[in-house]
């Protein structure tokens, strides 16, 4: 059971360009929404990460934007670079989801993304 | 401070064939886990402990056994490996015994494990 479908599995962009990857839950008990970031040979780690009470977030290049009654969410990538070539995962996790705690996240299948120079 | 250290960072085995995977954090984290990454699956939880002592299932708990005898360390064994198990794993921490929100895990660098 895949609570968290994440799309596209593959994404090429060429520099400057937007980056948009899009990611959909099922479980309305989630409240937290992070994305990792993964460079070959890495571990993931942690970008940036949303809770459902914004619409939006944002760290410099990196945009999150939330639906809750979509229950869907995006990163946003600006002026994307090859630097930000890398897998992105996102990810879901609740306090109340199903016994779950925040820690135990639910990932998505990851977005292995590309940027051309 | 050296974060997450795994080892090995490579592992092939025979299908039948036991081993550990180690996992080692200095950061008084209370909170660690292993995940499994496979193509097109995400990231899945394997086990998870909240503090010494205490270890729970995750997702995909099956053919794994771990043990929390300390707080810096949280081993993951393979009972007797199969193909199935092939994957890159992850051990993972964060200092919040429960995981709080916006509490980030720190992730190790991976164990690439191929059962033959």
């Amino acid at each position: 059971q895949q609570q968290v479908k994440q799309s596209p599995q593959s994404l090429i962009v060429q520099k400057g360009g937007i980056s948009i990857i899009n990611c959909a839950y099922e479980n309305t008990a989630f409240d937290y929404f992070p994305w990792y970031q993964q460079f070959p040979g890495k571990g993931p780690a942690l970008l940036i990460a949303i809770r459902p009470d914004v619409s939006e977030k944002k760290e410099g290049r990196f945009t999150i934007s939330f639906n809750k009654s979509a229950k869907q969410f995006s990163l946003h990538i600006m002026d994307s670079q090859p630097g930000d070539s890398a897998t992105y995962f996102c990810a879901a996790s609740g306090e109340n989801a199903g016994g779950t705690s925040y820690g135990k996240l639910t990932f998505g299948q990851g977005t292995i993304l590309t940027v051309h120079p | 401070n050296a974060g997450v250290t795994q080892t090995p960072k490579f592992q092939v085995l025979k299908t039948g064939q036991s081993m550990t995977l180690q996992c080692a954090q200095d950061m008084n984290h209370e909170y660690m886990s292993w995940y499994r990454q496979d193509p097109g699956m995400g990231l899945r939880l394997i086990h998870y402990s909240v503090g010494a002592g205490i270890t729970d299932q995750g997702e995909v708990p099956n053919g794994y056994n771990v043990s929390r005898s300390t707080t810096e360390d949280f081993p993951l064994r393979l009972l007797s490996a199969a193909p199935s198990q092939t994957s890159v794993y992850f051990c993972a921490s964060s200092y919040s015994p429960w995981g709080a929100i916006n509490e980030k895990l720190f992730f190790g660098s991976g164990t690439q494990l191929s059962v033959l």
